[in-house]
């Protein structure tokens, strides 16, 4: 199976502070990567879809990049609605749909 | 609007049984396929079951493959997990969501229910 690793597990960042996640596949995955948000007690919130598409709705200070085996979720300006956790996820092998083991992004 | 609502979560003892529904609305149901992904207190997103539209294409996780069945009623637009001989390790929230096949990814979630083993 492929595993995903996420780097940092946990980071504490500043309002306004530029934020990169990244997120590495154990094989190529092409661009089958999503990103996902959660906060506490809620459901995650899809976020970006083929590693650099953003879903509707999502602000655009949310970005993604990279194909293969390396992915990065970057956060141009954070926000306070943006401390959360992050996943990401890839579907190449579908089922199952790995997932990361989460970034928590914390306030400074 | 896409809504699902999972039910069916609650307090049970190790080795028995309990079944979860998720009920769909606001969109087609039966063309889309389907998972329960759980996440146990503290801890990440583990997928657990998947679906096809149809119902005739199941997938298991190995951590629940003998245990637990997935099932749907597309007349009921609704999704089922039945979980037997649950132990310590399934005390987690599960969340039903959809499975988008254009963008391979899961688009809509549940917002959970909460299964707790313990005696």
């Amino acid at each position: 199976d492929i595993q995903l690793t996420q780097s940092p597990s946990f980071l504490s960042a500043s309002v306004g502070d530029r934020v990169t996640i990244t997120c590495r596949a154990s094989q190529g995955i092409s661009s089958y990567l999503a990103w996902y948000q959660q906060k506490p007690g809620k459901a995650p919130k899809l976020l970006i879809y083929a590693a650099s598409t953003l879903q509707s709705g999502v602000p655009s200070r949310f970005s993604g990049s990279g194909s293969g085996t390396d992915f990065t979720l970057t956060i141009s300006s954070l926000q306070p609605e943006d401390f959360a956790t992050y996943y990401c996820q890839h579907l190449s092998s579908y089922p199952p749909g790995t997932f990361g083991q989460g970034t928590k992004v914390e306030i400074k | 609007e896409v809504q699902l609502v999972e039910s069916g979560g609650s307090l049970v003892q190790p080795g028995g049984s309990l079944r979860l529904s998720c009920a769909a609305s606001g969109f087609t149901f039966r063309s889309y396929e389907m998972n329960w992904v759980r996440q146990a207190p503290g801890k990440g997103l583990e997928w657990v079951s998947y679906i096809s539209g149809s119902g005739r294409t199941i997938y298991h996780a190995d951590s629940v493959r003998g245990r637990f069945t997935i099932s749907r009623d597309n007349a009921k637009n609704s999704l089922y997990l039945q979980m037997n001989s649950l132990g310590a390790d399934d005390t987690a929230v599960y969340y039903c969501a959809t499975y988008n096949s254009s963008w391979y990814v899961f688009d809509y979630w549940g917002q959970g229910t909460l299964v707790t083993v313990s005696s």
